[in-house]
Order: structure tokens, then sequence, then C-alpha cells
């Protein structure tokens, strides 16, 4: 089976930085995705990584370490509309994407 | 825009009935999978579809049943509805027939209501 764990929620202030982190536990891991869906909405895919290291691209990054079971979103120079649900999700080999439960990032003025 | 397209948006219905949810892929897309997401919950992966055929299987209740047509369209029928099965009801697409390098596009759900 997989366990993913995220933290519920998140707080920062326009302009900041905000990592979030993702641990999973899986067998036959075969790549991370990062997805951002604004509450009511379908979720969007923002990153996919599969091999260790930084995936960077424009304001959002994402890392991964495979040996630790771990991943992180960083997010810079915050905007209002990043406010949003982020969801990391692993697929795993012979099944489909399995999603965390989200971490809630809300970002004030 | 993903591309895919859900209909209904909204459905509202009684305990004990029956309803089918409709998803277009996006174009060229083979794979559909169809995902339940409830607060407590989060996205819980139902089951997917590759070129007609069923190649994967999450946690989809006995009461539901799924299909993907020769147009690539797909249906998710709930039947003998409850009402914990109140819930946004995602359909995502991707070209490949795995999730593994290939981005899942999302539709903008289904919102099924049972009281």
């Amino acid at each position: 089976g997989q366990n993913i764990d995220q933290p519920t929620e998140m707080t920062a202030t326009e302009g900041a930085i905000v990592q979030i982190n993702c641990t999973y536990q899986t067998s036959g891991f075969n790549g991370l995705f990062w997805y951002q869906q604004h509450a009511g909405e379908a979720p969007t895919f923002l990153s996919y990584n599969v091999l260790d290291g930084l995936e960077e691209k424009g304001r959002f990054s994402s890392f991964l370490s495979r040996s630790k079971g771990y991943s992180y979103l960083l997010l810079k120079e915050l905007q209002m509309k990043d406010s949003a649900s982020y969801l990391c999700a692993v697929n795993q080999a012979g099944t489909a994407l399995i999603f965390g439960k989200g971490t809630t990032l809300s970002v004030s003025s | 825009d993903s591309g895919v397209t859900q209909t209904p948006k909204h459905l509202i219905t009684a305990t004990g009935q029956r309803v089918t949810l409709r998803c277009s892929p996006r174009s060229g897309d083979l794979s559909v999978y169809w995902y339940q997401q409830s607060l407590d919950q989060g996205l819980q992966f139902l089951i997917q579809y590759y070129n007609g055929e069923e190649r994967a299987k999450g946690n989809i209740l006995e009461r539901f049943s799924a299909q993907q047509f020769p147009d690539l369209h797909s249906e998710l029928n709930l039947s003998s509805l409850e009402l914990g099965d109140s819930a946004l009801y995602f359909c995502a697409s991707s070209s490949t027939g795995t999730s593994a390098n290939s981005p899942l596009h999302f539709g903008n759900g289904t919102r099924l209501t049972v009281t």
C-alpha cells in the first residue's frame, strides 16, 4: 500500500517563500507529482520528479529524495492567488496516481 | 481549460437511486481515470481505463462500475446511493497507459449530492 503525508494547513504572507513537505512510503515508486487545486475546482499539474534533485519552473520548484521518501514544493514570491490546496501524488508501478490529502495554503497581505 | 469534459456539473438525487456520470477525455488521450473527492478523504482513486480496457482498480465500491467506450468517453455508474456517496467526482485523462511520466489532466468534476 501507500502512505502519503503532508501538513494539513499552512499560512504565509505575500512576497514570502513557503515550503510544503511531503513524505511517502510506497513500493515500486515511479514518480511524484505536485498539483494545485483551488476550492471547488479541478486539480492542475504543477511539477513532476522521478529522479533525485530539484526541478525549477518559474516561481515553483520541487525537490525529491527517493532514499528518504521525501519531496517538497517551494513557492517563491507568494501571491494572493497562490492560496489553494497543494496535492502531493505518488505513482506506484501497477496502479494509478495516489494522492495525499493535500495542504491548504492561505496567503495573506 | 484542460480539455476534459464532465457532465453533469451538479447532480442531486435520493438515497437508493442510480446515477451515471460522463467523461470525455482530451483529444488523443487513451486513458481515463475516475477519482472521488470528499472533504475528509481527499482524492481517492477509483478506477482507470486504457483504450477501452480496465487497467487499474482502486477503492471502488461494488455498487460502482465504469466503462470506456470505443470513442474513448467513459461513464461511471453509481447505484444504491447512500448519503456517504455525496462527493465531487473527477475524471482525468492522460496520453499513456500509465500515469508515470504523463500528467493527469482533470475535468471540472461532477458534484453529487445524495439526500
